[in-house]
């Protein structure tokens, strides 16, 4: 595709349920990346995929969050047990190589815990 | 570790003047990038600038333009002849680059408006 998508937009969830946000990269991007932005902890790093290696899940807060990406492209972010500090905007960035390419972002996805 | 820090929580100016926002950096690296990302109130963080630590001449693209002083660890933005569709969050990131991760850290960001 021109850009990185991401999907749904918008979610609201209760506390307590499971949730999937959705990145589709740009087409031949090789690395991708899932970025935090909160109003507490402002932008901050979450999971890394380059190609075929094992992600860096480094920045993952807490077991319940995970991800995955499919064939090389399409990833999915799961929250499981959502809480109300899981509330933020769940960026998606790919680049071409990762090693020093520049990263681009999707436009994310606004997730609220009631 | 490294972290990025943007001391103008808000900034406005008039249309068509100039503007400069703050960035200054802390790293014990000697080789690594430097960017500014546009998010307007659509979300969508936009690159507006790139700056590699060992080229010793600041990167520009059009009206944006930075100041950067490596020893001194700061990399500031310069928007000329500013628009209304200038109006944004401003972020600083820095990157170090290595064989694995090359994740962006982020400053807490600059609000610009540019007022009509």
């Amino acid at each position: 595709g021109a850009g990185v998508s991401q999907s749904p937009s918008n979610k609201v969830t209760e506390k307590g349920k499971d949730v999937e946000l959705r990145c589709d990269p740009i087409s031949g991007h090789t690395a991708l990346y899932w970025y935090r932005q909160s109003l507490g902890q402002g932008l901050e790093f979450l999971i890394y995929f380059q190609g075929n290696s094992a992600p860096d899940k480094s920045g993952l807060p807490s077991d319940r969050f995970s991800a995955e990406r499919t064939g090389g492209s399409v990833s999915t972010l799961t929250i499981q047990r959502t809480q109300q500090e899981d509330s933020a905007v769940y960026l998606c960035a790919s680049s071409s190589t990762g090693v020093t390419d520049t990263q681009y972002f999707g436009p994310g996805t606004r997730l609220t815990v009631l | 570790a490294q972290t990025v820090t943007q001391s103008q929580p808000e900034m406005s100016v008039q249309e068509a003047e100039t503007v400069t926002l703050s960035c200054t950096y802390d790293t014990s690296e000697n080789n690594y990038y430097l960017f500014w990302y546009k998010q307007p109130p659509s979300r969508q963080m936009i690159l507006v600038i790139r700056q590699e630590a060992y080229k010793q001449q600041n990167a520009t693209e059009n009206r944006f333009s930075v100041n950067f002083q490596k020893a001194a660890k700061s990399f500031s933005l310069k928007i000329s002849d500013s628009q209304l569709g200038d109006t944004a969050m401003y972020f600083c990131a820095f990157m170090r680059p290595s064989g694995a991760t090359n994740k962006l850290i982020f400053g807490t960001g600059t609000l610009l408006a540019v007022q009509p």
